[in-house]
């Protein structure tokens, strides 16, 4: 079967890093999205990984290594802002995002 | 570029009425749209995936009777939710892929539908 997991929840402090984890199983893999969803809002696109190693994009950097099923979302000096759900997706073979269940960041001053 | 809108943003209905929900790609031909329902503190649930000019394939357990969408042209597709119920409150959005090959899903600002 598909499936995504990532942390229902963290907490960090502003100014601070924080990685969220992410491991997909797909059948077929077509590339690994993140995605930042503020409450009452609709998803807006962070990154996209479809080959191994980091991307790295102002604040926030995305990890693939696609042995192992697995992607971190790294978010450096963090903003009160940044407080939001951050939604992991896999692509499969038919094009189709698999998405995680999320993971809620709390952002504390 | 690659903006998506949705049309209302909120709508309140009664029981048993229909609602019809419009999902536009304002700066781009979009070959593939997305409809999603979120319910409060879940994720995305995928319900259909309309190509334009073609019928939409639904994901298992959604109802196509229920939840009609065309997608008449390249920058619009539309769901109607029939018959609607208070269970079919929650927070629906639009996605759009420019064209085959292109991965990335543009997503519209979502539409929250309450039925009492």
């Amino acid at each position: 079967g598909q499936n995504i997991d990532q942390p229902t929840e963290m907490t960090a402090t502003e100014g601070a890093i924080v990685q969220i984890n992410c491991t997909y199983q797909t059948s077929g893999f077509n590339g690994l999205f993140w995605y930042q969803q503020h409450a009452g809002e609709a998803p807006t696109f962070l990154s996209y990984n479809v080959l191994d190693g980091l991307e790295e994009k102002g604040r926030f950097s995305s990890f693939l290594s696609r042995s192992k099923g697995y992607s971190y979302l790294l978010l450096k000096e963090l903003q009160m802002k940044d407080s939001a759900s951050y939604l992991c997706a896999g692509m499969d073979s038919n094009y189709q995002l698999i998405w995680g269940a999320g993971t809620k960041l709390i952002i504390k001053p | 570029g690659a903006v998506v809108s949705q049309h209302p943003s909120w709508v309140i209905c009664k029981s048993g009425t229909s609602v019809k929900i419009e999902c536009r790609s304002l700066d781009f031909q979009a070959t593939t749209m997305f409809w999603y329902r979120q319910f409060p503190k879940q994720s995305l649930m995928l319900m259909a995936t309309s190509n334009e000019g073609s019928k939409a394939t639904y994901e298992q357990g959604v109802e196509k009777d229920k939840f009609l969408i065309n997608h008449a042209s390249l920058t619009l597709s539309t769901l109607t939710v029939t018959s609607a119920h208070p269970e079919d409150s929650s927070f629906y959005i639009c996605s759009a892929r420019e064209s085959a090959g292109v991965y990335e899903q543009y997503f519209g600002p979502g539409t929250r539908l309450t039925v009492t």
